[in-house]
């Protein structure tokens, strides 16, 4: 299988703990998204990378929130001291590299913070 | 991210019947993408419009782009049970202005009854 995948696929921690999820996009995809979406809203754009440059961060990504994409190719997000909003479907989506491909969305890590 | 409005935010029709949801904005969009997210699913690319007054159809799908490049809509003919999940049009940001993420909004929810 080609397409982007994520890892884990589920996660509950409790309310302090840390958290990394993991984000491998499509092979020679130079840009990689990471999204978060609650129940009945549209995935809200965190974060991209151009290779290992993290381009823009949305304000939604507070401190506690950190992304790497340290070769260029796989991505992780990191949570520190998660709190119970944190609790969402986190989507990483991966793009060719130019501004209007289409985005080849993941099937997500869901995390609950209990 | 350019915001756009997005109705009706949920659609109930019986198997068979069509369906059309309407993307609006207050500006001029540069392009936009349309993604479908059946549930428990991960959004998945459908088209992208980038022409004034453009057309273009997928089966049962019609895509249409305003002749201001202000609106757009999605017409499903003939709705099928594996046309259920939810319908979001995506604006894109003009080239220069950044690769922002893309902005989803709430999207459409379509649910069919058979």
């Amino acid at each position: 299988d080609t397409g982007v995948s994520q890892n884990p696929r589920h996660k509950i921690t409790k309310r302090g703990q840390n958290v990394t999820f993991r984000c491998d996009p499509i092979s020679e995809h130079n840009r990689l998204y990471w999204y978060r979406q609650t129940l009945g809203q549209g995935p809200e754009f965190l974060t991209y990378f151009q290779n290992e440059a993290q381009l823009e961060k949305s304000r939604l990504l507070s401190d506690r929130f950190s992304a790497e994409r340290p070769k260029g190719s796989f991505s992780t997000l990191e949570i520190q001291r998660t709190e119970q909003g944190d609790s969402a479907m986190y989507l990483c989506a991966s793009s060719p590299g130019t501004d209007g491909d289409e985005q080849f969305f993941g099937p997500g890590t869901r995390l609950t913070v209990l | 991210g350019q915001q756009v409005m997005q109705i009706p935010q949920y659609q109930h029709v019986q198997e068979g019947e069509d369906f059309t949801t309407y993307c609006n904005s207050s500006t001029t969009l540069s392009n936009i993408q349309w993604y479908k997210q059946r549930p428990g699913g991960h959004p998945v690319f459908l088209i992208q419009l980038v022409k004034s007054g453009e057309v273009k159809k997928q089966k049962r799908l019609t895509f249409q782009f305003g002749e201001a490049k202000k609106n757009s809509s999605l017409h499903i003919t003939a709705t099928q049970t594996t046309d259920v999940g939810t319908y979001f049009c995506v604006p894109l940001p003009y080239s220069g202005g950044g690769a922002d993420g893309l902005t989803f909004g709430k999207g459409t929810h379509l649910i069919i009854q058979p």
